[in-house]
């Protein structure tokens, strides 16, 4: 399984964009990116997944360059509820395989 | 929106007690998995089951865990004969097979306290 590197926190304001870049050199041919979102005491919750190029949704951007060695997940205007821990995931786009949880990114969203 | 149940909240037990943790995965979700978050660490996977059968386990999922699917609806990780370093939060979640998402749904977890 690819081993992902991230930031250990970052730290924002209300209202301003927020990047966060994950590192996975050695990310396989057939695997997907999947950025989750974790509050205290709560279960991860899935944010975005991607293979290539860009992906958009409702909450988030993840923008993964051609060589696929790292990607961006981008949070526009953030909030104060947005400040948790955000884990980038490496592997397969099949059920049951063995994910690995990075320590993630802390994000402080400050008022 | 659907959503994976999880009970009890929290559940304190006696060192080398049976734990059972229940889960309610995602009706038409088809690979279940258990994970565990040590206090102030990481989430870390222990295994996925599909079909009726163990998927893949880590190396934390030794002989003192096992997991079952009873009926159609329940899937439980039993812990036989808890530790202190048991203590935890213990997450179950679901999936669709494959796809073009693969968003795995993760309950509100179990605090397992071992005292």
């Amino acid at each position: 399984l690819a081993k992902t590197t991230q930031p250990i926190s970052m730290d924002s304001y209300e209202g301003q964009e927020v990047n966060i870049t994950c590192s996975h050199n050695n990310i396989a041919t057939n695997d997907y990116i999947t950025w989750y979102q974790q509050f205290p005491s709560q279960g991860p919750r899935f944010i975005i997944q991607g293979y290539k190029t860009k992906v958009t949704n409702e909450v988030a951007s993840l923008f993964i360059p051609a060589d696929r060695k790292s990607s961006t997940l981008s949070l526009p205007r953030v909030s104060l509820s947005d400040t948790a821990v955000y884990y980038c995931l490496v592997g397969p786009n099949t059920g049951g395989f063995k994910t690995i949880f990075g320590a993630g990114t802390r994000l402080f969203v400050k008022a | 929106e659907p959503e994976v149940t999880q009970t009890p909240s929290h559940q304190v037990t006696q060192m080398g007690q049976e734990v059972i943790l229940r889960c309610v995965p995602i009706s038409n979700h088809l690979y279940f998995y258990w994970y565990r978050q040590i206090l102030g660490q990481k989430v870390e996977f222990l295994v996925s089951f599909y079909n009726n059968e163990i998927s893949e386990k880590s190396e934390i999922f030794d002989d003192q865990f096992s997991v079952e699917r009873p009926d159609g609806s329940n899937f439980t990780l039993k812990i036989r004969s808890t530790k202190l370093e048991d203590s935890a939060m213990y997450f179950c979640a679901s999936s669709e097979p494959m796809g073009t998402n693969t968003e795995a749904f993760f309950g509100q977890g179990t605090r397992l306290t071992v005292v």
